[in-house]
C-alpha cells in the first residue's frame, strides 16, 4: 500500500477553512484516498474518500491533484468541534476493511 | 440508523485473566473488523469477519481471537492478558460487498493491571 505523509500538527481559526494536506506520491491506479478523524476517546469517524475526482459531502471536500500524488481535505467553516487528529489513508477499496493508520495531523481550531 | 455499538465501554482486568469484548455492527453490515489502539503503536488491524468467517488477520499473537455470529454481531477474546494489552479496542463495520467505508464504534478501553 502506498505510504502517506501528513504534517504532524496544524492550527486554524474558527470559522475559517481548514486545509489539511496529504502526500501519497507512490499511490497506484486503483488505490483510493480515505480521510478519517478521531476526537479524543472516540472511535475514528469516516469523513470522505475518493479515487481521482474531487469529492464533496456534508462534512468536507476532498481535492486530489491530477497526478494523484497528493490531496487536500477541506473543512469549509471550521468549528471548535473539528479539533481532532485527521488521518489520510490510501487503500485499494476492496481491502478497505484493513486500514493502515499513520500518525495523522493533529488539527487545533482556535477561537 | 444506530451506529456501531461496543460493550463494555471500560474494563479493568488482571494479568493472566481473559476478556471478551462485544460489538454490534450497523444494521445490514455484514463485515466486522477489530483494531487495537495504543499510544505507542497507534491503530493496528486485528482481524476481520464476514458471514461468520475470518477473512483477514493482522500480526497479533494467537491469544487474540474473535468470532462472528449469524446476526453479524462479533466478539473478540484475549486470553492470558498481559500489561501490554492495555489499549482501546475498536470495532468497525461495513456492508461487506458494497464500496462503503468502515464505520467505527467508540471502543472498549481495556486496562490490565
Amino acid at each position: 500500500d502506498a505510504k502517506t505523509t501528513q504534517p504532524p500538527s496544524m492550527d486554524c481559526a474558527e470559522g475559517r477553512a481548514a486545509n489539511l494536506p496529504c502526500n501519497h506520491s507512490t499511490i497506484s491506479g486503483n488505490e483510493y484516498v480515505y480521510w478519517y478523524r478521531q476526537i479524543h476517546s472516540q472511535g475514528p469517524q469516516y469523513i470522505i474518500h475518493g479515487l481521482k475526482n474531487n469529492e464533496t459531502n456534508e462534512m468536507a471536500s476532498l481535492i486530489i491533484t491530477e497526478d494523484r500524488k497528493s490531496s487536500t481535505l477541506i473543512l469549509p467553516h471550521a468549528t471548535l468541534r473539528d479539533t481532532a487528529v485527521y488521518y489520510c489513508i490510501v487503500r485499494v477499496e476492496a481491502r478497505a476493511q484493513k486500514l493502515v493508520f499513520g500518525q495523522g495531523t493533529r488539527l487545533t481550531i482556535n477561537p | 440508523k444506530a451506529g456501531v455499538t461496543q460493550t463494555p465501554r471500560y474494563l479493568i482486568k488482571t494479568r493472566g485473566q481473559q476478556v471478551t469484548l462485544s460489538c454490534s455492527p450497523i444494521s445490514g453490515h455484514r463485515s466486522v473488523s477489530w483494531y487495537q489502539q495504543t499510544p505507542g503503536q497507534g491503530l493496528q488491524f486485528l482481524f476481520e469477519y464476514f458471514s461468520e468467517t475470518q477473512r483477514n488477520k493482522g500480526n497479533f499473537p494467537g491469544r487474540f481471537s474473535g468470532r462472528q455470529f449469524s446476526n453479524s454481531r462479533s466478539e473478540m477474546n484475549v486470553s492470558t492478558l498481559e500489561l501490554g494489552d492495555s489499549a482501546l479496542y475498536l470495532c468497525a463495520s461495513r456492508p461487506g460487498q458494497s464500496h462503503s467505508p468502515l464505520h467505527f464504534g467508540n471502543g472498549t478501553r481495556l486496562t490490565v493491571t
